[in-house]
């Protein structure tokens, strides 16, 4: 059975500090691996990730596949309250639909 | 472009009432998914759609749940009779092509509680 595993569950953290989340995963055939940001409402897409060993990255966010370890981890530099949030993992599963991670609630503290 | 559009936004309704949900997908996007959320499962896909066909079913947890798309611009999925534990956050996306090729695009989802 297809699986994605985010760990930690919730973390809290006061702004300026670097965080890191994790996810893990078993799946068939794997294809690729995202990432989103879910705060009151929708999830958003942050990254796609394909390539293992190649860092995506967007302003203070990166994110990085390891498909040895079938693992990815998304680092936040210097975070702020507006990063407070669901972080969501997602990868796509054998009958071609994303399967998501129960997500890492992330709390940013002024 | 105007997104994902759901309807309504929150539903209460009592047990054994029948709930119809609403989604408008991205113009254009040939992939619609209906996922539920709740705090003890995270995000679970139920059904998707390619061309308004419907594609993977399994994870429509029982006969009570029942799911259309009669063309491109909308689908509904319906719940009869509902029952306390569908209680969450039923979201729907749209995708242009299909996952991974390109990325979902979700709505704001409609927070249904049922008493």
């Amino acid at each position: 059975e297809d699986k994605v595993v985010q760990s930690p569950l919730s973390l809290v953290v006061h702004e300026g500090d670097t965080v890191t989340l994790n996810c893990s995963y078993e799946v068939t055939n794997f294809r690729s691996l995202l990432w989103y940001k879910q705060e009151k409402k929708a999830p958003t897409f942050l990254f796609m990730l394909t390539s293992s060993g190649i860092e995506k990255k967007s302003g203070r966010l990166s994110s990085i596949l390891d498909k040895k370890e079938l693992s990815s981890i998304l680092n936040i530099t210097a975070t702020q309250t507006g990063d407070s949030a669901i972080y969501l993992c997602a990868v796509v599963g054998s009958q071609g639909n994303l399967i998501f991670g129960k997500g890492t609630k992330l709390s940013v503290k002024p | 472009d105007a997104g994902v559009i759901q309807s309504p936004r929150h539903e209460v309704t009592e047990m054994g009432q029948e709930v119809t949900l609403r989604c408008k997908p991205i113009s254009g996007h040939d992939y619609l998914f209906w996922y539920r959320q709740t705090m003890m499962r995270g995000l679970e896909l139920l059904i998707y759609f390619n061309n308004n066909v419907p594609i993977d079913d399994s994870g429509m947890p029982e006969d009570r749940f029942s799911a259309k798309m009669p063309n491109a611009s909308f689908s509904t999925l319906k719940i009869q009779p509902s029952e306390p534990r569908d209680s969450a956050v039923y979201f729907c996306a749209s995708s242009f092509q299909e996952v991974p090729n390109s990325p979902l695009h979700f709505g704001n989802g409609t927070r249904l509680t049922v008493t």
